[in-house]
Order: structure tokens, then C-alpha cells, then sequence
């Protein structure tokens, strides 16, 4: 069955460092991808990045990249000079066509708190 | 401005009522998505559509009953068979496989 671990339920990052937001993921498809969603408090959830299986190189948006190491079924999100307002809950997802379908499944979360 | 609308932002609902949470889209896109998330929790998805006039159940389905009579629209009925309704209920469109594009949800209390 297709599924997202997410194993880090808070983390804490000192402005302007750099942090990894862990993501493996298990699946027996060939054709896959990966997305990372922020959801402040607010709520709404806003996208992030994509990777889809067949990509060779690590995709990147800005100050986030992921860390794709297909071997190991991770997808690590990378957040570069923190900032305040990076603080939120991140997503990892999974697009899952098993069904014939396009559905998406998504992990636990890990609350991301940016200190000044 | 292209997105996603959700109306209305806060519902409460009666013990027994049937509700309905509205989910606009004037992104062209041809899937959409509903979304249950309880508090600390991941998204659980609750219905699905790929095209106007079909649609999926999701993992969570039991309780909720959905329409796609345009392609802009996708309504979601929280029925009183849905014994713990109170949640935050999101709604997301997308190409056909492509990123999800959310929209500000609904958070649904029952009184």
C-alpha cells in the first residue's frame, strides 16, 4: 500500500539557518511524484515543490529544494536562510494512480518553528 | 485573480442537520478534491472527481455525499449519518496529476 512517513512532528531552527524536513514514502510504482505543501495557521495549504520519479536532478523553487534519494524512498524538503515566517506545518504527499485514478496521500506533518 | 473559494469559513451545525460546504474553482482545472483534517492531523480524503458528472470515494466517505454538476463546482454535503463532523474541511483542485491548489477551508462545528 502507498504511504508517507513524516517521523519529525516539530522541529526548531534558528533564523536564517538551514533545515530538513524528512519524507520516505513506500510505493511499488515505477511512476510516482512528490509534493511538499506549507500550511500556516491560517490553514489554507499552499504548494511547494515537485518531483516526479523519472527526474534526475533534485528539483528546486527559491529557498526550498528537495532531497531525492529514490533508493532509499526519500524525499527530503530543504529550507535554506530561514525566516520567521517559514514557521508552519509541512506536508509531504504522494500522488498514488493505483486506482486509475490521480489521488493523493499525504503524511502526518512536522511543525516547522523558525526562532529569532 | 484564478483560485479557490470556499464558503462558508465557519459552520456550525445542529445535531441531525444536513450542511453543505460550497468549493468554487476558476482555475480550469479538472480535478477536484475534499478534505477532512482533525486537529495535529494529516489530510483525509474524502471524495474525489476527475470530470464533471463522476466521482470517487476517498478513504473517508461514510457521512458525506458530493456533486459535480460543472466543472467550477464541486459541493460537499456533511449528512447526519457523519456521527463526528466537527473538523476543518478543505477543498483542492488540480490538473490531472498536477499540484494540488487549495482553498481557504471550512471549519465545521457541531453544536
Amino acid at each position: 500500500a502507498q504511504k508517507i512517513t513524516q517521523t519529525q512532528p516539530g522541529m526548531f531552527v534558528q533564523e536564517k539557518e538551514a533545515v530538513t524536513l524528512d519524507c520516505t514514502y513506500d510505493t511499488s510504482d515505477q511512476s510516482y511524484g512528490l509534493f511538499w505543501y506549507k500550511q500556516p495557521s491560517s490553514g489554507e495549504m499552499i504548494f511547494l515543490i515537485y518531483q516526479g520519479s523519472y527526474d534526475e536532478q533534485n528539483a528546486t523553487e527559491g529557498r526550498y529544494s528537495l532531497n531525492f534519494q529514490k533508493a532509499r524512498k526519500s524525499a527530503n524538503l530543504v529550507i535554506s536562510a530561514s525566516q520567521l515566517g517559514d514557521s508552519a506545518m509541512y506536508f509531504c504527499a504522494m500522488r498514488d494512480e493505483t486506482s486509475g485514478t490521480y489521488k493523493y496521500i499525504f503524511g502526518t506533518g512536522t511543525r516547522l518553528k523558525v526562532l529569532a | 485573480d484564478g483560485g479557490i473559494t470556499q464558503s462558508p469559513k465557519y459552520l456550525f451545525r445542529k445535531e441531525g442537520q444536513n450542511v453543505t460546504l460550497s468549493c468554487e474553482q476558476n482555475l480550469n482545472h479538472d480535478a477536484m478534491y475534499w478534505y477532512r483534517q482533525d486537529p495535529g492531523q494529516g489530510l483525509r480524503l474524502i471524495y474525489y472527481s476527475q470530470i464533471v458528472n463522476d466521482f470517487q470515494k476517498g478513504d473517508i466517505a461514510e457521512g458525506y455525499s458530493v456533486s459535480r454538476e460543472k466543472k467550477e463546482s464541486f459541493p460537499l454535503t456533511v449528512t447526519s449519518a457523519q456521527k463526528n463532523p466537527t473538523a476543518f474541511y478543505l477543498c483542492a483542485s488540480s490538473i490531472s496529476g498536477g499540484a494540488q491548489y487549495f482553498g481557504p477551508g471550512t471549519r465545521l462545528t457541531v453544536l
